[in-house]
C-alpha cells in the first residue's frame, strides 16, 4: 500500500520551520526521504532504519516511529533551496519484492523570500 | 563518474509505435529500476533487475518489457504504445553491501515520453 504523506503541500516563509510526514498501514523496515526540484529528478536526502540506524543531510532532520509505522521529516531554518517536492518511500523487508520502495504522492514545499 | 544516464529526453510516439528507453549506470551498482512518474501521483516501480540476467516485475508491469545483458545496462521496451504510457520514466540504481539493500537510490534526468 502506498504510504500517505500530509500536509501536500506547505508555503514557509525563510527561516520557518517544517515538518512533512509519512505513514504507512504496513509494518516497516526502512524510510527514504527524496527531495525533487521541478524538471528534474529525485535526490536522495535520509534513510531511516527499523532499529533506529539514521543517516542525515544538512539541516535536514527524520524520526522514524516503528511501532506507528510512521515517520517524519523535520527541515529547519527553511532556505529558498529547499523548495522542491518531497517524497517518502517504504519498504517492507530488507530483500526480495518487499525490499523495493513505494513512494508516496509527495509534499509540495514552497519557501518565499 | 557520470551516475545514471537516459536517452533519450524527450519523445513523442504514435499509438501503435515501439520504443526502447536506455539507461546506463557507471557505478557498478548491483541493482537497478525503472519508475514513471504521473502528476501527483509519486513514482510506481514499473521493473527492478538484481544483477545482470535477473529481473522482475514491480506494481505496474503492464506494457513494458526488461532486459539486463550488462551490469550498466537496463534498457526498458514499449511495445505497442498507449495514451495511458504518457509519462515521465526515470531509471534509477542502488547498490547491495553486506547483504542490506537500503542504501539510496540514484535518479537519471528522466525520459518525458508522450503518445497521441
Amino acid at each position: 500500500q502506498q504510504p500517505v504523506q500530509s500536509p501536500q503541500a506547505v508555503i514557509l516563509r525563510e527561516g520557518e520551520d517544517a515538518v512533512i510526514n509519512c505513514s504507512s498501514s504496513k509494518a516497516l523496515y526502512s524510510v527514504h526521504w527524496y527531495r525533487q526540484k521541478h524538471g528534474e529528478a529525485p535526490v536522495f536526502l535520509m534513510i531511516l532504519l527499523k532499529g533506529g540506524e539514521q543517516k542525515g543531510h544538512e539541516k535536514i532532520s527524520a524520526s522514524f516511529n516503528e511501532k506507528k509505522q510512521q515517520s517524519s521529516l523535520y527541515l529547519t531554518a527553511s532556505q529558498l533551496s529547499y523548495s522542491g517536492t518531497y517524497f517518502c518511500g517504504t519498504s517492507s523487508a530488507y530483500g526480495g519484492s518487499q525490499g523495493n520502495l513505494i513512494f508516496g504522492k509527495g509534499t509540495k514545499l514552497s519557501v518565499k523570500p | 563518474n557520470a551516475g545514471v544516464t537516459q536517452t533519450p529526453k524527450f519523445r513523442i510516439l504514435k499509438i501503435g509505435q515501439s520504443m526502447t528507453l536506455q539507461c546506463t549506470q557507471d557505478m557498478n551498482h548491483n541493482y537497478m529500476y525503472w519508475y514513471r512518474q504521473d502528476p501527483g501521483m509519486g513514482l510506481k516501480l514499473i521493473y527492478y533487475s538484481v544483477g545482470a540476467g535477473i529481473t522482475d516485475k514491480g506494481e505496474v508491469p503492464n506494457g513494458y518489457n526488461v532486459s539486463r545483458s550488462t551490469t550498466e545496462d537496463f534498457p526498458l521496451r514499449l511495445e505497442l504504445a498507449a495514451p495511458s504510457q504518457t509519462s515521465v520514466y526515470f531509471c534509477a540504481s542502488s547498490r547491495l553491501a553486506g547483504g542490506i539493500r537500503t542504501y539510496e537510490q540514484y535518479f537519471g534526468p528522466g525520459t518525458r515520453l508522450t503518445v497521441t
